[in-house]
Order: C-alpha cells, then structure tokens, then sequence
C-alpha cells in the first residue's frame, strides 16, 4: 500500500480543466520535490512535471503542477483525447531513509 | 540522444536468480545515479532502489520490500546499470525499467527520472 495516495480514476470532456493530487506527508511532499510521470497503455512511463511545478522542454504548458501542505497536484487544461493515460507521482520520504516512493496511480479519461 | 534499453527478461522459475542489464548512451553516465523502477501486470510503478554517481560515493538505495533480495551495480566504463535479483518469485513478475535519476546530479532528494528505458519483461513461474 503506498504512503502517497492518488484517487484511482478521474475523467473530464475535451476541453476541460482536471486536477489530479496526490497526498502525503511533512516527510515526502511537504519536504521533497514531487514528480509527475505519464504513462500510455503498453508504454513506458515519461517525466510530466519535475521540482513540484516545472515542465521538461516539449511537456505544453497546460500541464502545471503545484504543492499546497502536504497535497501535490497535476493540473491538465484544455483537456484532449490524447491526455488519456495513466498519470503517476513520486516523491522522496524521509521516513523510510530517503527512498522513493509512488502514488498508486490515476487513471485520466477523457469522456 | 539519450537513451536507456533493458535486457535479460526472461522466463525463470521460482527461487532462481536472474541479472537485469541497463544499457546507456547519449550522456556522461558516470555522472548520474542510475534507478530501477517495476511493474507488475496490470498494477503501479514500484520504485526498486538506485546507486549513486562516484561523485556521489557510488552507494545503492533500496526500497524495503527488495532489500534483502536485490542489488544494483554498475559499470561507468561501459555504461552499464545492473540489476542482480535472488530468490525470485512469483510476486516479482513484472516489466522492470531502469531510468536516469537527474536529481542527485544537483544535491537534490531523488526522483527526477528522466528518461526512461521501454522495460523489459520477467516473468517468474512456481
């Protein structure tokens, strides 16, 4: 069971705006940076957001991610059809000696 | 280009041992701490450990539930990130990737993964 936890589905019509958190700790996400990664069906995951809210070169700005406490979240506007993936977080715990953990996962449908 | 590719998936039965490679190129790979990452059909990412850059002191880092079972090396001549896994079972069926850590590089808290490779496939029969 992981220790950040992600609603396992969220969905949304083309065009709209979509959030996606994920909530830890004072020892993984209200410490560390936190990490989006996006994976398509049968691919391997790609770097989304790194640092809570920076995008890699080629990530389009509507992709944001952003902390607030404890909670980090992805936000996604302007919603297309080919947003529909897996969308995963990472963050550093303290906790358990500096390891790396997951959240669970969100799966992102677009209606 | 950078770029990261997994080998040694296989079929193996259970209580066996099996080596993953990571094979890099496209960057200065004795630069950055190498991690590996699986995922078992159908379910999320499960982050294994790391080992660290020898600016770094070349150390691994492991996730508790593999600690006792797996080791990660590497090989800064070749370019190489390795993945020594003992006593499989049936639970460490997954495709396991190896991906670049970017953070270590800075002083920062791991988890900057970028790239990724595309995985390879272990499955581990009773």
């Amino acid at each position: 069971q992981s220790v950040v936890t992600q609603p396992p589905s969220v969905s949304g019509t083309p065009g709209q705006r979509v959030t996606i958190s994920c909530s830890g700790s004072n020892t993984d996400i209200g410490t560390n940076s936190v990490y989006w990664f996006r994976q398509f069906p049968g691919a391997a995951p790609e770097l989304l957001i790194h640092q809570i809210d920076q995008r890699p070169s080629g990530v389009p700005d509507r992709f944001s991610g952003s902390r607030t406490g404890t909670t980090a979240s992805l936000a996604i506007s302007g919603l297309r059809s080919e947003d529909e993936a897996d969308y995963y977080c990472a963050v550093c715990d303290d906790s358990r000696g500096g390891v790396v953990v997951f959240g669970g996962g969100t799966k992102l449908t677009v209606l | 280009e950078v770029h990261l590719e997994e080998s040694g998936g296989t079929l193996v039965k259970a209580g066996r041992s099996l080596r993953l490679s990571c094979v890099t190129s496209g960057f200065s790979f004795g630069d950055y701490a190498m991690t590996w990452i699986r995922q078992a059909p159908g379910k999320g990412l499960e982050w294994l450990g790391l080992i660290r850059n020898r600016a770094s002191g070349g150390t691994p880092l492991y996730a508790a539930s593999v600690k006792s079972r797996f080791s990660i090396s590497r090989d800064d001549s070749r370019g190489i990130a390795y993945l020594q896994m003992n006593t499989l079972n049936t639970e460490d069926t997954a495709t396991y990737y190896c991906a670049r850590d970017r953070s270590l590089s800075y002083g920062g808290s791991p988890g900057w993964l970028d790239p990724w490779g595309r995985g390879t496939l272990v499955t581990v029969s009773s």
